[in-house]
Parts: C-alpha cells; sequence; structure tokens
C-alpha cells in the first residue's frame, strides 16, 4: 500500500484554533516533508524534516518526525481561513530522489 | 526569479491522440521529476531526469509514456495514444543538487489532461 499515509482524511475548524495532520510511513528515509495544495492548483513547498532531526518549525508551523513510530505530525497554530487547503506530506526513502506522497489532509478553516 | 514553467496549463485531447507536456525547471536546477495527480489523491512518481539522461523512471506505465530533459530546452512528457484514464493533473518538480535528505523539490503550476 502507499507509504505516507495522512490522517485525518478532512478536518474543519475555526479560525484561530490549531490543526494538527498526522502522516504515517513505511519504510526508511532521508527526509519527510509537507506540501500544501490549494485546489486545483500547484504544490508549494512548507517545510523539509530530516530524518535525523525530531522536530523544526517555520512561522506558524510545527512539525515533529518519529522515525521509531515512522510517523510525523504538522501542527499550524492559530488558523487563518487562507489557510484552507489540502495538505500532503511526502517521504524521499533512502537510496531514491523520487518522493512517495500521501493521500493528504483537506483542511477547512471557518472564518 | 522564475520558478518551475509548465505548458499548457490545460490540455484537451481525444483518444488516440498524442500529448507533449512541457516543464522548463528553475534556472540552475538540472534534475526534473515528474508526477501524475488523479482527482482526490496524492501524487504518484513518474520519472526522474538529469540533462540528456533517465535516472528512475520506475513510476512510468511500460507503454505509450516517455520523457526527455535534452542539453537545451525544456522536459517534456509525452503520452502517446492517450486513453480517458490518462485523464489527471501532471506536475513537474525540479532541484538544484539531486542529493538526497535536503534537496527540496520545487513544483510547477501543473497540466491538467483531460482525455474525451
Amino acid at each position: 500500500s502507499q507509504q505516507g499515509e495522512e490522517d485525518p482524511q478532512a478536518l474543519s475548524i475555526q479560525e484561530g484554533e490549531n490543526a494538527t495532520m498526522n502522516c504515517s510511513y513505511k519504510t526508511s528515509i532521508n527526509n519527510l516533508q509537507w506540501y500544501r495544495q490549494n485546489s486545483g492548483r500547484g504544490l508549494v513547498h512548507l517545510i523539509l524534516i530530516r530524518s535525523n532531526e525530531r522536530e523544526k518549525h517555520s512561522g506558524r508551523l510545527r512539525v515533529t518526525l518519529d522515525t521509531s513510530k515512522k510517523s510525523s505530525s504538522l501542527l499550524i497554530t492559530a488558523s487563518r481561513a487562507a489557510d484552507t487547503a489540502s495538505y500532503f506530506c511526502a517521504t524521499e526513502g533512502t537510496g531514491r530522489r523520487a518522493l512517495t506522497f500521501g493521500s493528504g489532509t483537506r483542511l477547512q478553516v471557518q472564518p | 526569479n522564475a520558478g518551475v514553467m509548465q505548458n499548457p496549463r490545460h490540455l484537451v485531447r481525444r483518444r488516440g491522440q498524442e500529448a507533449r507536456l512541457r516543464c522548463s525547471p528553475v534556472k540552475g536546477h538540472s534534475h526534473v521529476y515528474w508526477y501524475r495527480q488523479l482527482p482526490e489523491e496524492g501524487l504518484k512518481f513518474m520519472v526522474y531526469l538529469q540533462k540528456e539522461n533517465i535516472i528512475d523512471e520506475s513510476g512510468m506505465p511500460k507503454e505509450r509514456f516517455s520523457a526527455e530533459f535534452p542539453k537545451e530546452g525544456p522536459s517534456i512528457l509525452r503520452i502517446q495514444q492517450v486513453v480517458r484514464g490518462d485523464s489527471a493533473a501532471y506536475f513537474c518538480a525540479s532541484s538544484p543538487l539531486g542529493t538526497s535528505g535536503t534537496d527540496t523539490q520545487y513544483f510547477g503550476p501543473g497540466t491538467r489532461l483531460t482525455v474525451l
């Protein structure tokens, strides 16, 4: 089955609340990346976390990586309506450059 | 500082025709990747190319699909004799180094192919 499964598939929150999305994967990785995609648009790179890192921050984003559990989480704090989008995790497996994407979490932030 | 450019943005083809999708990487990037996205799904890797070389085509269907990245000009993804199941968004990404671990792939806006 596909590497990089996101949970939940869909999430609806109010503006100002925090949003947490989780990602699980199956094989060894070099890094894990999170991307955002607005409906019908391209992907925007959000953050990359290497396999030897445990936590990374970028603005309102916080990413954690637990290689023992093969899982990652993306936290968006103080969400805004403009954060409404689909969020994908993607893993770069060891020995490969290809990214393996999950099926995404659709986030809806209500104003 | 232009990002990854893809054209056309939308392409309509009838069954049996050929589709040619173009990708110009970020200036200075010599590594190009093609991915396909079906509706409501994540992206699926197709092929990874460097200038004049195919590095990894493990995600490319064996028939009808081909890709190239010539010394000069954009990368081309060609789909011959298209079928309805080829309808999808095709995304190109580029990276500067091709080294694993910290090399970010930057994505273009995609080409949305519709096969009638």
